[in-house]
């Protein structure tokens, strides 16, 4: 089984601020694909952003974008001019191109001070 | 659309009891799948089914059973409860596992075996 690893259970940021959510996993394959979903407090996850392995340029959506280092298994969300709506559990997945399973993180419980 | 629904949003079940979580999606998704969520934990995938009548074992499918005779609905059963099955139940559905692929979320069951 593939796992992934969000080192960090709590973070925490200032409105209008930056913060950068990590995540590693571990596999042998060369095609899959990553995600972030966002889990608000209504608890129904939500796609944030994707990243599809064999493209080199990093995936952005609006305020957040990914820095994907392949050779290192590096997978991790910048959140830019952070917002109070953006306060949830942040997990990151993985889903190998051959396979129908993902594989999810523990989650980042992101809170944002006013 | 309704996106996935999923129903009770809560239950309490005594040890030994048996129940039927209901999912279902509007979306005419061929793939489904079940996840449990620990407290503190990561998604894991119990079941999940590529197209009716079609279903496979995830991570963690003992004490459950699936069924998949409609594209639209994809309940999980659980015979004979366990306190080790109180968890936070998500139902996901998605169109196909191509680059283009997103698992769209139900609000999830939260279940309590005592």
């Amino acid at each position: 089984a593939q796992t992934v690893t969000q080192s960090q259970p709590e973070m925490s940021v200032q409105e209008a601020e930056t913060v950068t959510l990590s995540c590693t996993y571990d596999t042998s394959e060369s095609d899959y694909y990553l995600f972030w979903y966002k889990q608000p407090p209504s608890r129904q996850m939500i796609l944030v952003i994707r990243q599809e392995a064999y493209k080199q340029q990093n995936a952005t959506e609006n305020r957040f974008s990914v820095n994907f280092q392949k050779a290192a298994k590096s997978f991790s969300l910048k959140i830019s001019d952070s917002q109070l709506g953006d306060a949830a559990m942040y997990f990151c997945a993985y889903r190998s191109f051959n396979e129908d399973q993902f594989y999810f993180g523990t989650g980042t419980s992101l809170t944002v001070i006013p | 659309n309704a996106g996935v629904t999923q129903t009770p949003k809560f239950r309490i079940l005594k040890i030994g009891q048996s129940m039927t979580l209901q999912c279902a999606q509007d979306m005419n998704h061929n793939y489904m799948y079940w996840y449990r969520q620990d407290p503190g934990m990561g998604l894991k995938l119990i079941y999940y089914s590529v197209g009716a009548g079609i279903t496979d074992k995830g991570e963690v499918p003992n004490g459950y059973n699936v069924s998949r005779s409609t594209t639209e609905d994809f309940p999980l059963r659980l015979e004979l409860a366990a306190p080790s099955q109180t968890s936070v139940y998500f139902c996901a559905s998605s169109y196909s596992r191509g680059p283009g692929e997103t698992q769209y979320f139900g609000p999830g069951t939260r279940l309590t075996v005592l």
